[in-house]
């Protein structure tokens, strides 16, 4: 069974680095896909953060491109993010993404809250 | 880069009624590239429909989308209590774009 798990700090200081690990269990990354993350702030709307295919191939949104890296890591079945130099309005949910086409989302993680607060 | 807007902000309806829901971009897209979720409190995001009118795995068909160019429209047929949540509509060019989302409550 296809399944995404997040998991990582859930509080994160102000100026650090936010890194959260997706865990894909039921399917190889290896195999295909694309992969991704959404968050969602506190009363806010979804956000896009990135995506990535095995390939190596990236695309990240403009407004976090400057601070965001999204990779795979086939041998452990993992999807990662780091946001560096986070600040309060990095506080979100954030979700792990997947679909067989780049131009959607059909699996999704649970969700992961991350605080960032010192 | 493109914007996408939702109406109503709220949809206050009683579980029966139909709603219909507006998602409109800021230019010409590609209806291929368009898809609607569902986000309900504390669980993840539902994709919907995809290709604006393509019901995704498990959605059941009281939920139809259509529309072109600027405008597109989720349309529920017959309200279930499960119903009530969050839409968003989320195109897919250079980058993804969701839009703000339209809340469809109990009357």
């Amino acid at each position: 069974q296809f399944q995404l798990q997040e998991s990582g700090p859930g509080l994160v200081k102000p100026s650090e680095t936010l890194a959260l690990i997706c865990r894909v269990s039921g399917y190889s990354i290896s195999a295909g896909f694309y992969w991704g993350w959404v968050r969602q702030a506190p009363g806010k709307g979804l956000e896009w953060i990135g995506s990535t295919h095995r390939d190596g191939s990236t695309l990240y949104n403009p407004s976090l491109k400057s601070r965001v890296t999204i990779s795979v890591d086939t041998s452990k079945n993992e999807l990662s993010l780091n946001l560096a130099l986070v600040t309060a309005a990095d506080t979100a949910v954030y979700y792990c993404t997947s679909d067989s086409s780049v131009r959607w989302f059909f699996y999704w993680g649970q969700g992961l809250l991350v605080t960032v607060s010192s | 880069e493109i914007v996408l807007t939702q109406s109503p902000g709220t949809l206050s309806l009683s579980p029966g009624e139909s709603a219909t829901l507006s998602c409109r971009a800021s230019q010409d897209v590609d209806s291929r590239y368009l898809a609607w979720y569902q986000h309900k409190p504390g669980q993840a995001p539902s994709l919907l429909l995809y290709s604006a009118s393509l019901r995704a795995a498990g959605t059941p068909d009281r939920f139809s989308g259509g529309g072109s160019g600027t405008g597109f429209t989720l349309t529920i047929s017959r309200l279930e209590p499960e119903d009530f949540a969050l839409y968003y509509c989320q195109h897919f060019g250079s980058s993804f774009t969701f839009g703000p989302g339209t809340r469809v409550d109990v009357k």
